[in-house]
Parts: structure tokens; sequence; C-alpha cells
């Protein structure tokens, strides 16, 4: 079965510096991979998503993901973090022909001011 | 309102009560999802619905009941809450291709006292 490891539950990252979300997944075939942002109180929104072909994604809000096939990861990054960017973020793998996503344990950014 | 609505966003119950929860989508969109958020787990899938009349359990189905007899609704029934049924209840939909993303609802908070 398909599963999602994100490592750390809980970043903190001062403002201006970068940020590094970790996600690694199994998958003896190269998955559909997404990364999801949940603001407080809301539900969850695409933030980025590989799918096929190059293996650098953009995103939304600046940030990006690379897609690691030799490594199974699939880290979040982003250059320089505001403080909107505090938030949880959550790392999911769809495998091809299944419409199920599974999700990772989730990952909640503090950025320090 | 276009785009997924879920009702009500905060409930509160009894255990041995029957809860329903409303989900609704404006984009008919085939795929229909419901998932349990729960510190420490992320999301978990408790129930899809790949058309109308068509659903199928996802990883933690035990003590639901789902049915979705139009396109647009999914509800989703708690027939004898338990407190372990304590929980944020997001609903999703999808389009059903292999590279379509999720659009989550707002969320339903449940408590069951």
């Amino acid at each position: 079965a398909q599963s999602v490891t994100q490592l750390g539950s809980h970043v903190s990252v001062s403002e201006g510096a970068l940020v590094l979300l970790r996600c690694n997944y199994s998958s003896s075939v190269p998955p559909y991979l997404f990364w999801y942002v949940q603001y407080p109180n809301q539900g969850l929104q695409l933030l980025l998503k590989y799918t096929t072909g190059a293996t650098l994604v953009k995103g939304i809000n600046g940030f990006e993901a690379e897609f690691k096939k030799s490594e199974t990861s699939f880290h979040l990054t982003k250059p320089s973090a505001h403080m909107s960017d505090a938030a949880e973020y959550f790392c999911a793998v769809k495998d091809f022909g299944n419409e199920k996503l599974t999700f990772g344990t989730g990952t909640r950014l503090t950025i320090i001011p | 309102d276009a785009g997924i609505t879920q009702s009500p966003r905060y409930k509160i119950t009894e255990t041995g009560r029957q809860v329903t929860l409303m989900c609704h989508q404006t984009w008919s969109h085939s795929y229909m999802f419901w998932y349990r958020q729960d510190l420490g787990h992320g999301l978990r899938l408790i129930y899809y619905s790949a058309a109308a009349d068509i659903t199928d359990k996802g990883e933690v189905p035990d003590g639901y009941v789902v049915s979705r007899s139009k396109t647009e609704n999914f509800p989703l029934t708690l027939e004898s809450a338990t407190r372990s049924q304590t929980s944020v209840y997001f609903c999703a939909s999808s389009q059903g291709t292999n590279v379509d993303i999720q659009y989550f609802g707002a969320g339903t908070r449940l408590s069951v006292l």
C-alpha cells in the first residue's frame, strides 16, 4: 500500500529564511504527488502537483518542489519565508488509475518574526 | 454559491445519537470523498464515491454510512456516534481524471460528548 512520510511534525523558521518541508513516499512506480496547504479553520488548498515531465514543479505563493525518483522524495521549498506562510502542509500521493489520495501526517510551519 | 460546501460547520452531539454531515458540490464532479482529520494521523479516507449510487470504503469506514443518490450531494452519517468519532471531517470532490486534484470543503468540526 502507498504511504507518505513527512519528517518533522513541526518546523519553525525565521521570516526571510529558507523553508524546507520533507516528504518521502513509498511506491514501486512513480506516483502522482501533491502538496496541500491548510490555513487555520479552513479546508485544504492545492499548492502544487507532480504528474509527469519536469521534475521541478512550481506552485502558488513562491513554493516549489522537486521530484527525486532515486530518493523517493518530493520536498517542498520556498527561498524566503513570509509570515503568511504559517499553516499546516500535507504531502499526498496518488497512483495511476486510482483516484484515492494517501496523505502524510502533516507539518505545521511556524514563522518567527 | 459555486464550489463545495459542508454543513454544519460545527456540531456537538452525544454518544449514541445519529448525526449526518452534509456535503454539496456545484461542479458536477464525478468523485467525492470523506476524510477525517486527527492530530498525528493527517487525513484518513472514510468513504468515497465514483458516481451517483457508487460508493466504496476507504481506510477507516467503521461506524459510518454514506449515500449518493445525486451527483452533487454526498452525506456522511454516523449511525450511533462514539467519542472516538470526535474529529474534523472534510469532504472533497474531483473530476476523476488521473491528474486531477481534489477540492476540499471548509470542514465540519464534530464533538461527541
